[in-house]
């Protein structure tokens, strides 16, 4: 079992649907991490939750939610996204939040289309 | 700001020739780097971390990174190119003054032929 798991692996959704992302731990890490990953961009950082509280949020627009009901669960809700929104999102954990000595485990990436 | 430069976004060697990708950050107090690892529809892996402890840095499936302060870089080595190799590679500096911020380099494609 892998230590990181994303559920769909591929998600085509249209402007107008409502979709979510999963991602489930089995660690027992603190942290966990939402990035994005798109072509020809570096991987940028969306959310980060300790211990279920959320506490980085980089500008990210409203049209995605996360939410993390637990330390092993971190879901992304999805609502009215645009085509640019269409990448790779990775999902992250780390033991906590001392990522300057730690190490992040990441999922496969669920990969997004939005048409 | 943090930031970091990888300065080939891909680089082809044949098997069993000597890898070399590049990484240069900004100097700015004292960074942790770490290289990580995506072979194709995978998630990124550690490959290895320098925490300001040794400045020649051994990481996993022989690779290696050497922190050489006066030239604010972190190359990525390994003697002898696999074909297991290909992957994309990407640099990540942050800091002691950062937080959660990890910043991440653009990433380096390496192709290995036969």
């Amino acid at each position: 079992e892998t230590g990181v798991t994303q559920t769909p692996r591929h998600l085509v959704m249209g402007m107008t649907n409502k979709k979510s992302l999963k991602c489930e731990q089995h660690l027992g890490h603190n942290a966990m991490y939402w990035y994005k990953q798109s072509a020809k961009k570096p991987l940028e950082l969306m959310f980060v939750y300790s211990l279920e509280e959320r506490v980085e949020n980089n500008s990210v627009p409203s049209r995605f939610s996360p939410e993390c009901p637990n330390s092993s669960h971190l879901f992304l809700h999805l609502h009215t996204l645009q085509p640019e929104d269409s990448a790779l999102y990775l999902c992250a954990s780390s033991q906590d939040l001392a990522v300057n000595t730690g190490e992040l485990f990441f999922g496969e990436g669920s990969r997004l289309t939005v048409l | 700001a943090q930031s970091v430069t990888q300065l080939d976004s891909h680089v082809s060697v044949s098997e069993g020739t000597p890898v070399l990708l590049r990484c240069n950050y900004s100097s700015s107090y004292s960074p942790s780097l770490f290289w990580y690892v995506q072979h194709p529809n995978k998630g990124l892996q550690l490959l290895l971390k320098y925490t300001s402890a040794a400045t020649l840095v051994k990481g996993i499936n022989g690779f290696e990174a050497e922190f050489k302060k006066s030239e604010t870089s972190f190359h990525l080595t390994k003697p002898s190119a696999h074909m297991s190799d290909a992957a994309e590679y990407f640099c990540v500096v942050t800091y002691n003054n950062a937080g959660n911020m990890l910043t991440f380099g653009g990433g380096t494609r390496l192709m290995v032929k036969p």
